[in-house]
């Protein structure tokens, strides 16, 4: 099985408004991953953790904050965002991280519309 | 200079044909390498795993590896217009971060 969940699958909201994405596997991986899609467009790292630990932060601004609250669970803090921010919010984890051979699974996303 | 390069494509191609993908890298010390395929409005799935020089196969899909030539290569034989998506190509860098690099990714038609 190789499944990630996320929710909710469609969200909009308000350049005021506070909100947060969900993420969860049972996999017992110990890496998981936030990613950003534009459309026609690569997906771009956003947050690793790695055994519930952040490890890399991509320069992203202060209005996403993410939260691993255990190793099956990962959040997306939304805050003030921009309409620049709409996109399709990817979450993916796999066994490690730190390179090596860990292959990433990514969940359905979220696709984000900030108004 | 990109670290993953595709042809962006479209690469169209009839039923029944074989589709052939290509990816370069730069970073000589990669080790892993990957290809998600992403269905319009999906996200991405994890279709091929190729780590060793060489030929993987899987069904109708063929991962080749060339680390000299810094080259990776999907085949997709017997085409069919379910294959239609965009097919990314993914490295795990030997940088310091060694995360997933994505390439832009090649839009794939395959035509009834």
């Amino acid at each position: 099985d190789t499944e990630v969940t996320q929710t909710p699958k469609h969200l909009v909201m308000g350049m005021t408004n506070k909100k947060s994405l969900k993420c969860e596997q049972h996999m017992g991986h110990r890496a998981m991953y936030w990613y950003k899609q534009k459309a026609k467009k690569p997906p771009e790292l956003m947050f690793v953790y790695s055994y519930e630990k952040l490890s890399i932060n991509e320069s992203v601004p202060s209005r996403f904050s993410p939260e691993c609250p255990n190793s099956s669970l990962l959040n997306l803090h939304l805050h003030a965002l921009q309409p620049e921010d709409s996109a399709l919010y990817l979450c993916a984890s796999s066994r490690g991280a730190s390179g090596g051979i860990y292959e990433q699974y990514f969940g359905p996303g979220t696709r984000l519309t900030v108004t | 200079q990109k670290e993953v390069e595709q042809n962006s494509g479209p690469l169209s191609v009839p039923e029944g044909a074989i589709a052939s993908l290509n990816c370069t890298y730069s970073d000589r010390g990669s080790q892993s390498f990957f290809w998600y395929r992403q269905y319009s409005g999906k996200s991405p799935e994890l279709i091929m795993s190729i780590y060793s020089n060489g030929d993987k196969e899987d069904g109708r899909f063929t991962a080749q590896l060339n680390k000299a030539s810094q080259y990776v290569s999907l085949l997709i034989r017997d085409s069919q217009p379910s294959d239609s998506a965009t097919y990314l190509c993914a490295v795990i860098t030997s940088g310091s971060a060694r995360q997933l690099t994505f390439g832009s990714g090649t839009q794939l038609t395959v035509l009834p």
